[in-house]
């Protein structure tokens, strides 16, 4: 059964740093696409960013180059979303989700999500 | 690329056909999606590659377009099909953008 475990939520403070984190099983974690989506609280979905765990190529939506860091590590099948130093503008819903290795099919597979709040 | 979706909020009865539309700033071949998401939960995958079906969902949704325009129909609305729907530009190399959503709610 293919499952992504997210982490659970987190309370932080401005200027804290996070990582989050989105265990995979029941599928080859290295020949699959692994992206973050943010929701932000009564908003839509928004793409941050993918990662190809197999040989950790990584994209960004230009909204979120800089801003967030994506990454992988292929010996536990988990996929991370980092952030340095968080703003208030970053609380949200972040959801993991999987890509098969044709685009065209689109994301099957989502975790249940990491709520972070950030607030002072 | 951007993808607007309309309308963005929609009142229909239990029964009704409704359509969804979802245009795309360029040219994005049949590289679409639409998602569902209920307050709460995970999206959920209706429709890939414009107008197959995921595996699982009910045959009243289906999906058709190519190129710029793109459509998502019920053909006969359940309750339990109100809800957010999405679509998504899906794109090898780059932004794999969403629609803005459109809010299907009870009349």
């Amino acid at each position: 059964e293919v499952q992504l475990v997210q982490s659970g939520a987190e309370v932080k403070k401005p200027g804290e740093s996070l990582k989050i984190s989105c265990k995979a099983s029941g599928f080859s974690f290295t020949n699959d696409w692994i992206a973050w989506v943010r929701q932000m609280p009564g908003r839509g979905l928004e793409w941050m960013g993918i990662i190809y765990p197999g040989d950790s190529d990584t994209r960004y939506s230009p909204s979120f180059q800089g801003q967030v860091s994506i990454s992988a590590d292929k010996s536990i099948n988990t996929a991370y979303l980092q952030w340095s130093s968080l703003k208030a503008s970053d609380t949200a819903m972040y959801y993991c989700a999987r890509r098969g290795p044709d685009v065209v099919t689109g994301y099957a597979f989502w975790g249940q999500g990491t709520l972070v709040t950030v607030s002072s | 690329i951007q993808l607007t979706q309309s309308p963005s909020f929609l009142s229909a009865s239990v029964g009704d056909r409704v359509t969804i539309t979802c245009r795309a700033s360029q040219d994005i071949r049949n590289y679409l999606a639409w998602y569902q998401q209920k307050p709460g939960k995970a999206p959920k995958l209706l429709i890939f590659a414009t107008s197959a079906l995921q595996s699982g969902v009910p045959s009243r949704f289906s999906g058709s377009g190519s190129g710029t325009e793109f459509t998502l129909t019920i053909s006969s609305l359940q309750p339990e099909d109100f809800a957010t729907y999405y679509c998504q530009h899906l794109n090898s190399y780059t932004l794999c953008s969403f629609g803005q959503g459109t809010k299907l709610e009870i009349k």
